[in-house]
């Protein structure tokens, strides 16, 4: 079994729309949470951040980290065209040999058509 | 001006052949990672350095092998290619921010095809 899961879609939905994108873990020592976009034939960028459990939210975005479910999701909306790329969850332990490492899920490919 | 790059950006090659894979970033970052994409795998790490004397083997490090220049510079080799390693292949650097926080930059990638 990996250590994060991700449903890799791909997710289609029209414009306007709420996404809902989800990874679940299994490393309890996972203590940072990250979501990539990655458009295509680019390399992913950061697009939120978060530590612990709790609630972020970044303009249309809002991540949010249930540690006790060891469950993230990613919620997007009004969704828009230029959202369309793949997602992918990334998380960190704090500490040790795994600090600074990240461990990514699969992705999911997000297409928001017009 | 990207802070990250990558070369070649494509590469196709036989099976055998002894292959390197270039990354330099201006970032001034002292982590530098390499990682593979396949797809429903997502990314997965192969090597990472802390600083020039740190090499660390990652997930999947079997028929690879790192250099790392200088601070800027870490490449990536396959001494002898084969085609399982046909991947998106990706440098990425960082530095500790506050709080932990290791964001993880990320260049264009170079696309391997091992024939």
């Amino acid at each position: 079994q990996k250590e994060v899961e991700q449903d890799p879609g791909p997710l289609s939905v029209p414009e306007g729309a709420i996404v809902s994108l989800n990874c679940t873990y299994s490393n309890s020592a996972f203590q940072y949470f990250m979501w990539y976009r990655q458009y295509s034939r680019k390399g992913p960028e950061l697009l939120m951040y978060t530590y612990s459990s709790g609630n972020k939210e970044d303009g249309r975005f809002t991540a949010q980290v249930d540690k006790s479910s060891k469950y993230i999701s990613l919620f997007i909306r009004d969704s828009q065209p230029s959202d369309s790329a793949t997602y992918l969850c990334a998380m960190s332990a704090a500490g040790g040999t795994s600090y600074g490492k990240l461990t990514f899920g699969q992705g999911t490919i997000l297409t928001v058509h017009p | 001006d990207a802070d990250v790059t990558q070369t070649p950006r494509n590469r196709i090659t036989k099976t055998g052949k002894r292959i390197m894979l270039e990354c330099s970033q201006t970032k001034g970052h002292d982590r530098m990672y390499w990682y593979r994409q396949d797809p429903g795998l997502g990314l997965r790490l192969i090597y990472y350095s802390f600083d020039v004397k740190d090499i660390n083997k990652g997930e999947i490090s079997d028929g690879y092998s790192v250099s790392r220049q200088a601070q800027a510079k870490f490449s990536l080799s396959l001494e002898s290619a084969i085609p399982n390693q046909t991947a998106l292949y990706f440098c990425a650097t960082s530095d500790l921010g506050t709080g932990g926080r290791d964001e993880q930059f990320f260049g264009p990638g170079t696309r391997l095809t091992v024939l």
